[in-house]
């Protein structure tokens, strides 16, 4: 099945810098790969998505990039607010629909 | 639409009692995922349905755990019995096409003494 490893595990910016979050998965096949932001008690919820056939997609301040040679693929978040503090899970959808978490990165942003 | 609805949003009991957790999706949505998260494990997929059909249950920990999409606006998860180790909180989410916007619902936070 498919495997995805998400790094770092924890990440602590300060206000107003950039920060970057990695995924890796081992299906070449997997062809959707969306990014959940999740805040402290409550529900996942999609911040952004890209498909296979796109290398970079933006959304403001956040931005996704898709190297689907090397099976990885990153979210960017510049000018940090104390807002984006949260955990962020990538994910992956192979060709049978099946979405497959990462296991979440912890971003603090400090003022 | 009033979202993916979940109940219990709460539950505590005791070991080697049944537990069910109960999931609508949004109208229309035609794939429904179970997701336990828990700070060791994070989200892990449980089972997901196409249809009303169980696609892929390979996620399901051990034979105390069953699930039912019975229709198309409703979904059970049961654990028969329970164990501590079961404690987590369990998602349900529901999507229109799997290469699009997985909508969760607020989970079933459940304890088991």
């Amino acid at each position: 099945g498919e495997n995805v490893e998400q790094h770092p595990s924890t990440l602590s910016v300060q206000e107003g810098d950039s920060a970057v979050i990695k995924c890796t998965y081992s299906d070449s096949a997997s062809n959707y790969f969306p990014w959940y932001k999740q805040e402290l008690g409550k529900r996942p919820q999609l911040i952004i998505d890209i498909r296979s056939n796109v290398g970079e997609k933006k959304d403001q301040r956040i931005a996704v990039t898709l190297n689907k040679t090397a099976k990885h693929f990153s979210l960017h978040i510049t000018e940090t607010q104390p807002e984006d503090s949260a955990v962020y899970f990538c994910a992956v959808t192979d060709s049978w629909g099946k979405l497959q978490f990462g296991a979440g990165t912890q971003v603090v942003v400090t003022p | 639409d009033a979202g993916v609805i979940q109940s219990p949003r709460h539950e505590v009991t005791e070991m080697g009692q049944e537990v069910t957790l109960r999931c609508k999706p949004i109208s229309g949505h035609d794939y429904l995922f179970w997701y336990r998260q828990t700070m060791m494990r994070g989200l892990e997929l449980l089972i997901y349905f196409n249809n009303n059909v169980p696609i892929d249950d390979s996620g399901m920990p051990e034979d105390r755990f069953s699930a039912k999409m019975p229709n198309a606006s409703f979904s059970t998860l049961k654990i028969q019995p329970s164990e501590p180790r079961d404690s987590a909180v369990y998602f349900c989410a529901s999507t229109q096409t799997v290469t699009g916007e997985l909508f969760f619902g607020e989970g079933s936070r459940l304890t088991v003494l």
